[in-house]
């Protein structure tokens, strides 16, 4: 069955570095997603893309944070700058082409932990 | 904005036993609903979810929902739990963003452990 990856499994860096998560969605997929979990929190929307560029992103998602599809089957979360709130569990997911009445499939996660 | 309430933080129950995890919405137009599982370290699996028709979804592992709009409600159910199914349980309502997709909101959570 295919399923959305996700690497690297877990990410430790310094504080002000900048880190980029990668996400391989589900092939024929076309909308992308990117969530979070902050440690003992609720899962949070981040942001969603299709067709290269964002159709929508929450007011957690600044101007620290991008997006990028840069091929054909990678889609990457970049943090320029991190803060020790960053530190939580990274979940992208993705649609099939229909968005309507279709399900988000996760990714495993990364964990990111900012010192 | 929508938003999904999940009233029990922890519920403890034996094996074997029902269960029945709570869950609440507000948002204002016919909510796409679901319930995700997420065992320790690992990611998001879905157990089921509503679009529209039948209220009384199946999902896998043998649980169900029954959406009540009268009572914006979404409560998973299970008739015999069995060991494997501690874990944490959210639920998630997905508000059509306009752009062609929606976003997930999801509740707090319930975390399930359950007794040999």
């Amino acid at each position: 069955e295919p399923e959305v990856t996700q690497t690297p499994s877990h990410q430790v860096t310094q504080m002000g570095q900048e880190v980029i998560l990668r996400c391989v969605p589900i092939s024929n997929h076309l909308y992308f997603y990117w969530y979070r979990q902050i440690l003992g929190q609720k899962v949070e929307f981040l942001v969603s893309f299709y067709n290269n560029e964002i159709s929508e992103k929450s007011e957690i998602f600044d101007d620290q944070f991008s997006v990028e599809r840069p091929d054909g089957s990678n889609f990457t979360l970049k943090i320029r700058s991190t803060k020790l709130e960053d530190s939580a569990m990274y979940f992208c997911a993705s649609i099939s082409t229909s968005a309507d009445q279709e399900t988000q499939y996760f990714g495993p996660g990364t964990r990111l932990l900012v010192l | 904005a929508q938003s999904v309430t999940q009233p029990d933080i922890h519920i403890t129950v034996s094996e074997g036993a029902s269960l029945e995890l709570r869950c609440n919405y507000s948002y204002g137009a016919t909510p796409y609903l679901f319930w995700y599982v997420q065992s320790p370290g690992q990611g998001l699996q879905l157990l089921l979810k509503y679009f529209s028709g039948d209220t009384l979804v199946q999902g896998i592992k043998g649980f169900e929902a029954e959406f009540k709009r009268s009572q914006s409600s979404f409560n998973l159910r299970k008739p015999s739990v069995h060991w494997s199914d501690a874990a944490e349980y959210f639920c998630a309502v997905g508000a059509d963003s306009g752009a062609g997709s929606y976003q997930l909101t999801f509740g707090k959570g319930t975390k399930l452990s359950v007794i040999p």
